[in-house]
């Protein structure tokens, strides 16, 4: 299933690095949505793009940094970050209206030194 | 407040049957969808139900009491690729934002 792609998979950067995340799903979906999942918590919200419009920020530190150039792309950019931000950060796309599926990517594990 | 509430973890043996229990609390209802993840890989849908009842695909089955907030994913004749975590979440709705509320998971291991 290659609906929806991340690229990197990996991702080891220091806190002082500016690095970036970019998701694309090729399912013609309208929202797109940044999680981030860590071990022993559920699945957190980061932000939610629908129409390219950022419709929710889930009180997410300014040092993450959401793109949304078109219904096809995402991305997170990254700077100054934490070692408690070491997690695995997942993109997934649904369409707009009905039961709103989610589909995920594959998911970047990001270390932060 | 919202709450999903899933066993942390399972084991069952290859061929027989496994129920995964689910309950949740939540702020409005849109329906509850089940995933399952395997270790390192992207969280796959398995299901979605939002009235009350059975709905079958295949192995898996899930089920949704929405009076009881009680749902459970039944995996029958178990294969070792059934090794994974079953994550439960909840659409829900404030406003005219909805979305989803996700349970810890259910890591279940299946069993020679």
């Amino acid at each position: 299933e290659t609906g929806v792609t991340q690229t990197p998979r990996h991702l080891v950067m220091g806190m002082t690095n500016k690095k970036s995340l970019k998701c694309e799903q090729h399912l013609g979906h309208n929202a797109m949505y940044w999680y981030k999942q860590s071990a022993k918590k559920p699945l957190e919200l980061m932000f939610v793009y629908s129409l390219e419009e950022r419709v929710e920020n889930n009180s997410v530190p300014s040092r993450f940094s959401p793109e949304c150039p078109n219904s096809s792309h995402l991305f997170l950019h990254l700077h100054t970050l934490q070692p408690e931000d070491s997690a695995l950060y997942l993109c997934a796309s649904s369409p707009l209206g009905g039961a709103n599926t989610q589909y995920f990517g594959p998911g970047t594990r990001l270390t932060v030194l | 407040g919202q709450n999903i509430d899933q066993p942390t973890e399972m084991t069952a043996t290859e061929g027989a049957i496994v129920q995964i229990n689910c309950t949740y609390q939540t702020s409005g209802f849109n329906g509850l969808f089940w995933y399952q993840q395997h270790a390192g890989e992207a969280p796959t849908f398995l299901s979605y139900n939002v009235l009350d009842g059975l709905e079958e695909k295949g192995r898996f089955s899930s089920f949704l009491s929405r009076s009881k907030g009680y749902s459970y994913l039944l995996l029958k004749e178990l294969q070792m690729k059934d090794s994974a975590s079953y994550l439960c979440a909840v659409s829900s709705h404030a406003g005219n934002n909805r979305k989803l509320i996700w349970g810890l998971g259910t890591s279940l291991a299946v069993n020679p």
